[in-house]
């Protein structure tokens, strides 16, 4: 089952925060972020693991709840190049791969 | 050339057609996958490659048949496809397919099937 992402769509003025949920119905091992611009591959900006370690982006933080099975990713001072689409991914290993399932997605738009 | 990279990057096809999608890694990765994103859906996984054995098959019609010959190529063979078909497939690599490691994305091959 997918994780559920919120909001769907936010617009920022330039040097706004944003915080981005991401909530799963399933026990998880880690939880991925990536940023998509429209026609670009997706982008690796974080993994947060179950126990604390942190992988990723300097300037973007995110946190995990492993009791709640959430994550929230913190967008702060935004620059127009943080617009994109923002997926969270929460993985789960099935004993001989990774499977990471993805949100639907946050549509973030950044303005001057 | 970096990163991962898929070609075509454009692909229009008929439903009688066969044709088949390529991803090359450059990243020295030994795990390879191919996903599905289709518009207003999240990114579905399809298959997951590790060490050039396929360790996942998530549910994907047989007109679809992946192909990795090496750790460094994927290939994705796609035959007597449905217009529902139709969708940006991206291939990603890692490190390896075990928990906690990042995945990269190559530009992906946009589908149309007629």
């Amino acid at each position: 089952q997918q994780p559920v992402q919120s909001p769907q769509a936010v617009i920022l003025r330039e040097g706004e925060d944003a915080v981005i949920n991401c909530s799963s119905s399933k026990a998880l091992y880690s939880v991925h972020w990536y940023r998509q611009k429209h026609g670009e591959a997706p982008v690796f900006l974080m993994i947060l693991l179950k126990g604390g370690e942190q992988k990723g982006h300097e300037k973007i933080s995110a946190s995990f709840n492993e009791k709640k099975q959430q994550s929230s990713l913190y967008l702060t001072a935004s620059q127009l190049s943080y617009s994109g689409t923002y997926f969270c991914g929460t993985e789960i290993f099935t004993g001989t791969a990774s499977k990471l399932t993805f949100g639907t997605g946050t549509r973030l738009q950044v303005t001057l | 050339e970096t990163g991962v990279t898929q070609t075509p990057r454009h692909l229009v096809m008929g439903m009688t057609n066969k044709k088949s999608l390529k991803c090359e890694q450059h990243l020295g990765h030994n795990a390879m996958y191919w996903y599905k994103q289709s518009a207003k859906k999240p990114l579905e996984l399809m298959f997951v490659y590790s060490l050039e054995e396929r360790v996942e098959n998530n549910s994907v019609p047989s007109r679809f048949s992946p192909e990795c010959p090496n750790s460094s190529h994927l290939f994705l063979h796609l035959h007597t496809l449905q217009p529902e078909d139709s969708a940006l497939y991206l291939c990603a690599s890692s490190r390896q397919a075990s928990e906690g490691y990042e995945q990269y994305f190559g530009p992906g091959t946009r589908l149309t099937v007629t």
